[in-house]
């Protein structure tokens, strides 16, 4: 069984430029969450998401940051205009569609640096 | 709000030494808790969990209690090897009985484990 991926691995832009991560979660796992991971921390939760619904998203900065799961399948994470403080690994994770369903399986993640 | 706390790392050991890494928390609930590992360059993987207390966790030689007295679930093992090098986080999962369960990490610790 697939993994959850994430695209890109890596990506380095300049401040002020937008930049989109993408995360296809295992097939059948209704619910996925994406995290920040700032250097030498443990990841925080940005938003969380239940098919196509958006249940918890009172830790996304939604001044500059945006997602979608348009199909409740593939998601897209999006910030716009970056600024150096976002330099960070995204980490999407998913899970079966139980709410009480305890673990969490990660995505390796996209190491984004701001310069 | 919830927290977890772990020590700091890194930590190194000689390869076949015992390992320990202290974590304790703090939750409103009865928690279920977690370590995950994230090994270099890939997501976090759960490693093992335990969901009431006196619960002991187990997998690949790694353990750990679920001590609600001490509100700890610190991570042993007895000979570690030098593919155990990776960063450990312990977490815990919170929330109403058959709602949402909130999970929250601590920092992570890096083991390194040289020949």
């Amino acid at each position: 069984e697939a993994g959850v991926v994430q695209s890109p691995r890596y990506k380095i832009i300049e401040k002020k430029q937008p930049v989109a991560f993408w995360c296809n979660p295992i097939s059948g796992h209704n619910t996925l969450y994406w995290y920040r991971q700032n250097l030498g921390q443990g990841p925080e939760l940005l938003i969380r998401y239940e098919n196509e619904e958006a249940v918890d998203d009172s830790q996304l900065p939604k001044d500059r940051f945006s997602a979608e799961r348009l199909k409740g399948v593939d998601s897209t994470l999006k910030i716009q205009p970056a600024e150096l403080g976002d330099s960070a690994v995204y980490l999407c994770a998913s899970t079966p569609g139980t709410p009480i369903y305890n673990e969490q399986f990660f995505g390796p993640g996209t190491r984004l640096t701001v310069l | 709000g919830n927290s977890v706390t772990q020590m700091e790392g890194p930590v190194t050991l000689s390869e076949e030494a015992f390992l320990t890494i202290n974590c304790t928390y703090t939750a409103t609930g009865y928690p279920s808790l977690f370590w995950y590992v994230q090994y270099p360059g890939e997501g976090l993987q759960l490693l093992l969990k335990a969901t009431k207390a006196d619960d002991k966790g187990s997998n690949k030689g790694f353990e750990a209690t679920y001590r609600k007295e001490t509100t700890s679930f610190h991570l042993e093992k007895g000979s570690v090897q030098v593919s155990d090098s990776a960063v450990y986080f312990c977490a815990l999962s919170d929330g109403p009985s058959g709602g949402y369960q909130k999970v929250t990490f601590g920092t992570g610790t890096k083991l390194q484990v040289i020949p």
